[in-house]
């Protein structure tokens, strides 16, 4: 069955600490992985998303994420987290061959000054 | 307005009454999609409508839940006879073209409370 994990229901981190979240996906096309953020009160922004080609995306406010095939991992990283980044994050699979989206159920980030 | 947006932003309702939640995408945006986001949980698909194809309900959850969309504007999420289990945020999103190959832009949700 077509999934995404997202392991981490809640990460805390210090401002200026480097950031992972974590994403796995089970999916039987090639799969476009999304990465959205969801501020308090606010809606989802696609933060980055992978098709093809590079297998490291760069994205808006300084995140990048790295699909994995051998390991069905698409994770989010940031070098150096600002205390605005703190939100909660969606990962997402769609494919060429559906029209809708699968998510994860988020990762709450919360950071520390 | 440059974005997507809903109304109304909160509802608390009566159990056993009927709600009607708003969504005005983003124009020229021919697909329009609704989630369902409980608390702490991720988002669920409900409906999804392509320009004038048929909409997918395979994700509307009982026959209480019914959506409508005028050609490519605004689209209308009804909930009749509502139950505790229906309050969560419902999300809207448009997309130029297929929502799983290109990005969602999504509205701020109308947050429902039944009580």
């Amino acid at each position: 069955a077509q999934s995404v994990t997202q392991p981490d229901i809640h990460i805390t981190v210090s401002e200026g600490a480097s950031l992972e979240l974590r994403c796995n996906y089970s999916y039987g096309a090639t799969p476009y992985l999304f990465w959205y953020v969801q501020s308090p009160g606010q809606g989802l922004q696609l933060l980055l998303k992978y098709f093809s080609g590079d297998t490291l995306v760069q994205g808006i406010k300084g995140f990048e994420a790295e699909f994995k095939r051998s390991q069905s991992s698409f994770n989010l990283r940031k070098p150096s987290v600002h205390w605005s980044d703190a939100a909660e994050y969606f990962c997402a699979v769609g494919a060429w061959n559906t029209d809708k989206l699968i998510f994860g159920t988020g990762t709450r980030l919360q950071v520390f000054p | 307005g440059a974005g997507v947006s809903q109304s109304p932003s909160n509802k608390v309702t009566e159990k056993g009454k009927d709600v009607e939640l708003r969504c005005d995408p983003i124009s020229g945006h021919t697909a329009l999609y609704w989630y369902r986001q409980r608390l702490g949980q991720g988002l669920e698909f409900l409906i999804y409508f392509q320009g004038n194809s048929a909409p997918d309900k395979s994700g509307l959850p009982s026959d209480r839940f019914s959506a409508e969309r005028t050609g490519e504007s605004v689209s209308t999420l009804t909930i009749q006879r509502t139950q505790q289990e229906d309050s969560a945020v419902y999300l809207c999103a448009s997309s130029f073209g297929r929502g799983s190959t290109g990005e969602q832009f999504f509205g701020p949700g109308t947050r429902l409370t039944v009580l």
